[in-house]
C-alpha cells in the first residue's frame, strides 16, 4: 500500500530552528510537495522536490533523499505565525497526490 | 500567482437538501480539477479527479451518486451533495492545475479557500 509518515505534532520556540520529517512508500514518485494549512484554511504551497537534494526558499528549506524515501521541511528563525500544520505529499506514478496526515507546529514564545 | 475561488466558503442546511460548491480558476485554464474533504484534526482525502468535458474519476468509497461532480469548462467544476446528511458535514476543498491527470508535465495542483458544510 501507498504511505506518508510524519510525526503528529511538534513545538519549537520562536526565533528557533525546526524540521519536519517525512518518509513515504508510494507506487511510482513524481515528486513530493510541502504544503502549510493554517486552522480552518486550505493548503498553501510552499516546495516541490523531484530531484535529491535541498532546495531552500528563505526562511524555508526542503530537502529530499528519493533512495531512502525521505524528505524534510526545515524552518528557520521561526516566528509565530508559523503555527499551523504542515503536509508532506507525494505525487505517485499516475501524479496522484499522496497525503501525509500532516504535522501540527506550535511555536511557543 | 494561480489563484482559484471556492463560493460558497460556508454553509449550513437542513437534512436532505443538496448542496452546490463551485470551483473557479480565475486567471488560468485548469483542464484538471480536484475535490477533497477534510474532517477535524484529519488529512486531506482526495474524494474525485474530473478532468474538463469528461466524467469524474471517483476514489473507491465515495459514492458517485450522491457526490455529483461537473467540470463543464475550464474554469468551472462543480460539486454538487445530494440529500445531504449530517456525516457529510465536513470542510470541501478543490484545487486545479492546468496539466492533464497522468501527463509528464506535472504542475503543482492550487488550492480554493475551501467550503465549510454544516448539515443539521
Amino acid at each position: 500500500g501507498q504511505n506518508i509518515d510524519q510525526p503528529t505534532e511538534m513545538t519549537a520556540t520562536e526565533g528557533a530552528i525546526v524540521q519536519i520529517n517525512c518518509t513515504y512508500q508510494t507506487s511510482g514518485f513524481n515528486g513530493l510537495f510541502w504544503y502549510q494549512q493554517h486552522a480552518g484554511e486550505a493548503p498553501t504551497f510552499l516546495s516541490y522536490n523531484v530531484l535529491d537534494g535541498l532546495e531552500e526558499k528563505g526562511r524555508f528549506s526542503s530537502f529530499l533523499s528519493r533512495s531512502k524515501g525521505y524528505s524534510y521541511l526545515l524552518l528557520k528563525e521561526l516566528q509565530m505565525k508559523d503555527s499551523a500544520s504542515y503536509l508532506c505529499a507525494v505525487a505517485d506514478s499516475n501524479y496522484q497526490l499522496i497525503w501525509g496526515a500532516g504535522t501540527k507546529l506550535i511555536i511557543k514564545p | 500567482g494561480a489563484v482559484v475561488s471556492q463560493h460558497p466558503s460556508w454553509v449550513i442546511c437542513k437534512s436532505g437538501t443538496s448542496v452546490k460548491i463551485e470551483c473557479r480558476s480565475l486567471d488560468f485554464q485548469a483542464t484538471t480539477m480536484f475535490w477533497y474533504r477534510q474532517f477535524p484534526k484529519q488529512s486531506l482525502m482526495l474524494m474525485a479527479t474530473s478532468n474538463e468535458g469528461s466524467k469524474a474519476t471517483y476514489e473507491q468509497g465515495v459514492e458517485k451518486d450522491k457526490f455529483l461532480i461537473n467540470h463543464a469548462s475550464l474554469t468551472l467544476s462543480t460539486l454538487t451533495v445530494t440529500s445531504a446528511h449530517p456525516e457529510d458535514s465536513s470542510f470541501y476543498i478543490c484545487s486545479a492545475r492546468d496539466g492533464l491527470a497522468g501527463s509528464n508535465s506535472y504542475n503543482e495542483q492550487f488550492f480554493g479557500p475551501g467550503t465549510r458544510l454544516t448539515v443539521l
